[in-house]
């Protein structure tokens, strides 16, 4: 089955311990990418990556880092995370990024992170 | 970032209902996508649109793209529960890698 596995699904944690949110999918997409979603402000990226070891910011990058060393794989770090960073967080991923059908996205289930 | 504004923000209805979602900018776009988002999902696409004017229909659901390709439309005949959720436009500027999001219309469709 063709998806987008997040892990944890949900994560409490303190002020300034680093924590990784693992992203992984399974249709050999180039493109992927993480959101954050927040009430009253929709979807908004964070960073995305054309391939691997190609990454590039989104429109609020700032206190996350991401990786791509496998295709599959797309790890969103917090390396000190503050309560502005409460939010739930997705990965996503298709087979291109610049639109159109081929910038389906697929997104994972979603990680609800609160920091306190 | 380009600016995406959705309307309305909520709407309660009965089931049986017809409805409009909007989705307008003051940019250009060369696509848009409508996604649809159930409590505790990621948000699942249900359709794109690449050219001006372009109508799609997918089941009771019916997508337009504007003629400038700055404004969209999702209308759902004979609302159902089913059709419950959050449903968010997404849209492209030509050559980005970075979609512009709406911040969703909340639809609850009353038996």
């Amino acid at each position: 089955e063709a998806q987008v596995t997040q892990n944890p699904r949900y994560l409490i944690t303190v002020t300034g311990k680093k924590l990784t949110v693992t992203c992984s999918q399974n249709m050999n997409h180039e493109y992927m990418s993480w959101y954050r979603q927040d009430p009253g402000l929709g979807l908004r990226q964070i960073y995305y990556s054309m391939n691997v070891e190609v990454t590039d910011k989104g429109d609020v990058p700032e206190g996350y880092k991401v990786s791509r060393k496998e295709k599959r794989n797309f790890p969103l770090i917090l390396e000190s995370p503050s309560p502005n960073q409460t939010s739930l967080y997705f990965c996503a991923s298709s087979l291109s990024g610049t639109g159109g059908p081929v910038a389906e996205a697929f997104f994972g289930q979603g990680t609800r992170l609160t920091v306190v | 970032t380009q600016l995406l504004e959705q309307s309305p923000q909520f709407l309660s209805i009965q089931e049986g209902e017809n409805l409009t979602v909007y989705c307008n900018s003051s940019s250009v776009f060369s696509s848009l996508q409508w996604y649809r988002q159930e409590p505790g999902e990621g948000p699942v696409l249900l359709v794109t649109v690449v050219t001006g004017g372009e109508v799609k229909k997918l089941k009771r659901l019916t997508f337009q793209f504007g003629d400038a390709r700055k404004d969209s439309s999702l209308h759902i005949t004979a609302a159902q529960p089913g059709d419950t959720g959050l449903y968010l436009c997404a849209a492209w500027a030509g050559g980005s890698y970075i979609p512009t999001f709406g911040r969703g219309t909340s639809l609850i469709v009353h038996p």
